[in-house]
């Protein structure tokens, strides 16, 4: 079945850092992949994502690239603030017509903590 | 995007009982789907519920111990039932919008069974 990987945690960043999170996963098919944070007492928020080969994915700062020749979606972000403190998790999730169409499989995600 | 809202948002709840929490939708979706997170851990689909149709469970989850329904395109409740203190998670819905398979989650339902 589909699965996806991600880097050990915690991260500790001081802030502007830079930030690298790795996902790496396994599925059939095409795809489509997602980063989601979670902040702390809060929600679960679509934080970017990309449906195909190559496609790049950003917002507020974060970037990923679907990398079909690696199965790779690493999370990039040039400088980290302290307000970037957050849970990030890494999910896939197959097109219309597979049999698991609309199910997220998640990563076990990656505590960041970013210092003053 | 969609607005999302869960109730309750928190509960305590004494084993052997059941709760059921609310998920309400700002906007008509097809597809909805209940996951759960337990403590420290990541999230993992319980079912899918479309409605006029049956809810889809995932492999270890049952109808009988987590009954969903899907009334109309705005709702839907999960319940979790005969609790044992195992049953304590945040449980969170969401909704897919369409755009790419792209979810989005309500604020969680955090339960906790002594």
């Amino acid at each position: 079945g589909d699965s996806v990987t991600q880097m050990e945690g915690p991260v500790t960043l001081s802030e502007e850092a830079f930030l690298t999170i790795n996902c790496t996963y396994t599925a059939t098919g095409y795809p489509s992949l997602f980063w989601y944070v979670q902040y702390p007492g809060e929600g679960l928020q679509l934080l970017l994502k990309a449906t195909k080969a190559d496609d790049k994915g950003s917002n507020k700062g974060f970037e990923a690239t679907y990398r079909k020749e690696t199965t790779s979606f690493h999370l990039e972000k040039g400088s980290v603030q302290v307000s970037d403190s957050a849970v990030y998790f890494c999910a896939l999730t197959q097109g219309a017509g597979g049999t698991s169409y609309g199910k997220l499989t998640f990563g076990q995600g990656t505590i960041l903590t970013v210092h003053p | 995007s969609a607005v999302i809202s869960q109730k309750p948002s928190r509960d305590i709840c004494q084993r052997g009982t059941s709760l059921t929490i609310q998920c309400q939708v700002d906007s008509q979706v097809t597809m909805m789907f209940w996951y759960r997170q337990q403590p420290g851990q990541s999230l993992t689909l319980i079912a899918t519920a479309n409605q006029g149709s049956e809810a889809t469970y995932e492999s270890g989850f049952v109808i009988d111990k987590f009954p969903i329904s899907r009334p109309n395109l705005t709702f839907s409740t999960l319940t979790v039932s005969n609790m044992s203190p195992e049953d304590s998670s945040i449980y969170l819905c969401s909704v897919e919008t369409g755009q790419a398979g792209s979810q989005y989650f309500g604020p969680g339902t955090r339960l906790l069974v002594l």
